[in-house]
């Protein structure tokens, strides 16, 4: 049973740049949620999907966008890069009727120069 | 703010004693969570306390959850050099149970 999948691993962007990070989720989960994870810190919550719609948001500005397609995988996108953007970006999918807790994949670690 | 704060910031123990994390938070809760993370690297699910519970154990863990106090703590018996990693706690507010708000985490070094 596949876990929470991520792609790419790493990534070098230059500032004013456009990046897609891709996240599979784990099978059987439905919602997936992306966090930011700067040097350091805990997780910031980005935002979740399910049912390919937007569902909550957190303090993050419209550069920030996502996807959710009918198979449940997910596209982080991030537009007019910023150096601060420079993070692990993590992908965690879960089940909505079923709460235990996130199942997180490995991340994405983009740095932006 | 919901944050969840973790206390100590840093703890460094000899393999074999018990390891205690503390978090304390300001808002209702649904539930409390708790990860461990690995080198910067994706976090690992622990354990999952609901706002009704008190107390639960898995292996090693056991965490309580005192909500007239805001506060959570984890606590790892005989400690391992293979815990060595990052804990956070986590928190689900009422609204949006799902949407985690996460501390900044207690680095737990243990030394063999």
């Amino acid at each position: 049973d596949a876990g929470v999948t991520q792609s790419p691993t790493h990534l070098i962007k230059t500032r004013g740049q456009q990046v897609t990070l891709r996240c599979s989720p784990k099978s059987g989960h439905d919602t997936v949620s992306w966090y930011q994870q700067a040097l350091g810190q805990g997780p910031q919550f980005i935002f979740q999907y399910y049912e390919e719609e937007e569902r909550q948001r957190g303090n993050f500005p419209d550069r920030f966008s996502g996807h959710q397609f009918p198979n449940y995988s997910s596209e982080l996108n991030v537009n007019a890069l910023l150096l601060g953007d420079s993070a692990l970006y993590l992908c965690a999918s879960s089940l909505r009727t079923n709460f235990y807790g996130y199942t997180f994949g490995s991340g994405t670690r983009l740095t932006v120069v | 703010s919901q944050q969840g704060e973790e206390d100590p910031q840093a703890l460094s123990i000899q393999e074999g004693e018990n390891a205690t994390m503390n978090c304390s938070y300001k808002t209702s809760i649904n539930n409390l969570q708790w990860y461990r993370q690995n080198s910067g690297r994706g976090l690992v699910h622990l354990i999952l306390i609901r706002s009704n519970e008190r107390e639960k154990h898995s292996g090693r863990l056991r965490v309580t959850l005192d909500t007239s106090k805001k506060s959570s703590s984890l606590l790892i018996t005989a400690s391992r050099a293979a815990d060595t990693a990052s804990y956070f706690c986590a928190i689900s507010g009422i609204q949006g149970a799902q949407k985690l708000v996460f501390g900044q985490g207690t680095r737990l070094t243990i030394n063999p």
